[in-house]
Formats: structure tokens, sequence, C-alpha cells
């Protein structure tokens, strides 16, 4: 049972174009990110969202939106596809309990979204 | 600006010896710092962490250090095996407005050849 699933994981679109990529978690957890692995390797947060609160990565353009329809799910939305979008999307969740140890995120296995 | 560095792509390592990973970091605000496994086309898995309060964190092969003052860990793997050939991500959790957000390094590949 895979404890955070994204769709799809793989992804070719042509520029412009509008595209989606969903997440769920079934570990009960209460907070949920997404992450952008570029070319360069880095892994940077996007956002990250609990029941009470979005926090957006201000480096993030506009055309990104998450969406969450509930707790285990937190859902990609961008548009307008440019070429430098182009990377491996990793959707994460946590039960974040400030002051009581690591926050350790489980990561989903990733989505390689290419622009072309 | 990168907050966490891990300054080595790459590391290659003999079967049965030691792994040495460090990762060094520049916000004294940290409070927590974790190690990420990741094998190709898979998401990062957790594998240890250290609280800033402490230096040493040991988990059967897998031992991080801290070194707050040169704001600096490392984590030691002993024996090194050829499944532990992957990605390592050094991180850390950022100051209370973050709400626990996770910066991280840019990984080191480590290969352990048999």
């Amino acid at each position: 049972d895979t404890a955070v699933s994204q769709t799809p994981k793989y992804l070719v679109t042509q520029m412009g174009n509008d595209k989606s990529i969903k997440c769920e978690q079934n570990l009960g957890h209460d907070t949920m990110y997404w992450y952008k692995q570029d070319s360069k390797k880095f892994l940077k947060i996007m956002f990250s969202y609990n029941n009470k609160e979005l926090i957006i990565n201000e480096t993030v353009p506009n055309r990104f939106s998450p969406k969450s329809p509930d707790k285990a799910h937190l859902n990609l939305h961008i548009n307008s596809l440019e070429l430098g979008d182009s990377a491996v999307y990793f959707c994460a969740s946590s039960q974040v309990t400030l002051g009581s140890g690591a926050n350790v995120l489980t990561f989903g296995a990733g989505s390689r979204l290419t622009v072309l | 600006d990168q907050q966490v560095k891990q300054n080595s792509p790459s590391l290659s390592v003999q079967e049965g010896r030691i792994s040495i990973l460090n990762c060094d970091y520049t916000n004294s605000m940290f409070d927590y710092f974790l190690w990420y496994k990741k094998y190709p086309a898979e998401g990062p898995t957790f594998l240890i962490s250290i609280s800033s309060i402490k230096d040493k964190n040991e988990d059967g092969r897998f031992t991080v250090f801290l070194n707050k003052s040169a704001k600096h860990l490392s984590l030691h793997i002993v024996p090194s095996q050829p499944g532990d050939s992957a990605v390592y991500f050094c991180a850390a959790r950022g100051d209370g407005g973050s709400q626990g957000n996770l910066i991280f390094g840019k990984g080191t590949k480590l290969s352990v050849k048999p």
C-alpha cells in the first residue's frame, strides 16, 4: 500500500498547456507539500498546506496553484506551461507537531514533467 | 542562496569500508537536521535525524554527527554495503515560521563497490 501516491508518473506536454498532478496520502497526516527538483537537482519547497494554512514559496510563479479537496489530497495545477517548468515534482506529507521532534516527510515517487 | 550545502556531488567507497557524507549549513536557527536517501525513479526516504541540541545520533549502521559551532553535520555509514548506493540528501528544518518545511541540500551520490 503506497503511503503517498502521485499521478501521473510521467507527463509530456506542449508549452502553453495547462496540466495537473494529483497527490494522495493515506497516512492520516495533517500537512502536505509540493517540492520541485530542477535540472540542478535541488529539491525546493513550493507549497505546504494543512487544514488551516497555505504557505506559498514566494519564488513560485502564480501559474502554479495547489488545490486541496480534503486533508488526504493536494493537487498541483499549472497554467500556461513554460519550458523552465520541466522538472520532477514530488508530493510529500507529514504530521507537523511543533516542538515534538523532527518533521519527517514521507515523499511520493515523483512526477517527471517535460515541457516541449 | 543555499542554506544547506553538500559540496561533494559524488563519493565512491569500497564495500565494508566507512562512507562519510558531509553537509554544511548557514542558518543557526535550524532546529533539526535529517538525512534522506533516494534511489532512481523513487522519492526520497527518511534515514536518520538529529536535534540541534545533540551532537550524535546512531541507528544501526548509520550515525549522524552535528558540530554546531562549525555549522557542519556528517553521516557515517559503517560498514558500507552495495545496497547503500543512492543519492543522499541532507535537510534542515526551517525556523518556526515555516511550519516545519525542510530545506534540502543538492545531494551526494554514493557508490559502494563490491
